[in-house]
């Protein structure tokens, strides 16, 4: 079974550039999570999507930051006008959403985003 | 909402020891409790789980205890062994919902 999958993996990018992440989650799954973990800290919940519908965007800087998953599967998050703030490794993470295991996640390898 | 605290940044222990990772949290809300392992230059995958309905859960080497009253709950590492060696992140989710509100993480050093 393939995993989830993120790219680009490294962005470099100067103050006030725009950057697009984008996710394949696992085939089935129907929860899509993004994350925002600094380095040395927790991953820190951005925005998840049950299918194609937003169900917890409160933590999602909505000024510049936004997130779409229009068909239910793949995702992209998007940076309109990056900070130095935003330095950190992005993840996406999908889960079943059903079952026993309803909540266990299964991480992508992360996109990390430099912003200089 | 939910905040999750992880008490140890970083642990030492020698090989063959245990390792113990402690956490609480705030919701009482919250009934799942999983933990993620995350290795240098690799993303988190995860190690094992506990569900409010029980108070301990072995998986090979691995036992996680939970102290529902205390809202605390614990990662016990047994006979540890280098490939051990990572950061180790505790996490709550409330009840019928799919939202993890992970830890800060505990960096656990296995020395020889």
């Amino acid at each position: 079974e393939a995993g989830v999958t993120q790219s680009p993996r490294y962005a470099v990018l100067q103050e006030g550039q725009a950057v697009s992440f984008w996710c394949d989650p696992i085939s089935g799954h129907d929860t899509l999570y993004w994350y925002q973990q600094p380095r040395d800290q927790g991953p820190q919940l951005l925005v998840y999507f049950r299918d194609e519908a937003v169900i917890d965007n409160s933590q999602l800087p909505s000024d510049r930051f936004s997130a779409v998953r229009p068909k239910g599967t793949n995702s992209t998050l998007k940076i309109q006008s990056a900070k130095q703030g935003d330095t950190a490794t992005y993840l996406c993470a999908s889960s079943p959403g059903l079952g026993a295991n309803y909540a266990e996640q299964f991480f992508g390898p992360g996109t990390r985003l430099t912003v200089l | 909402g939910e905040k999750v605290e992880q008490h140890e940044s970083t642990l030492s222990v020698r090989e063959g020891d245990s390792a113990v990772i402690n956490c609480t949290y705030t919701d009482t809300a919250s009934s799942y409790f999983p933990w993620y392992k995350q290795e240098a230059g690799k993303s988190l995958h995860f190690v094992i789980d506990i569900r409010s309905n029980v108070d301990r859960k072995q998986s090979q080497r691995l036992i996680v205890l939970l102290d529902k009253k205390a809202k605390r709950f614990s990662l016990h590492i047994t006979a540890t062994q280098p490939e051990d060696s990572a950061i180790y992140f505790c996490a709550a989710s409330i009840s019928n919902t799919n939202k993890v509100v992970f830890g800060t993480g505990t960096r656990l050093q296995v020395l020889p």
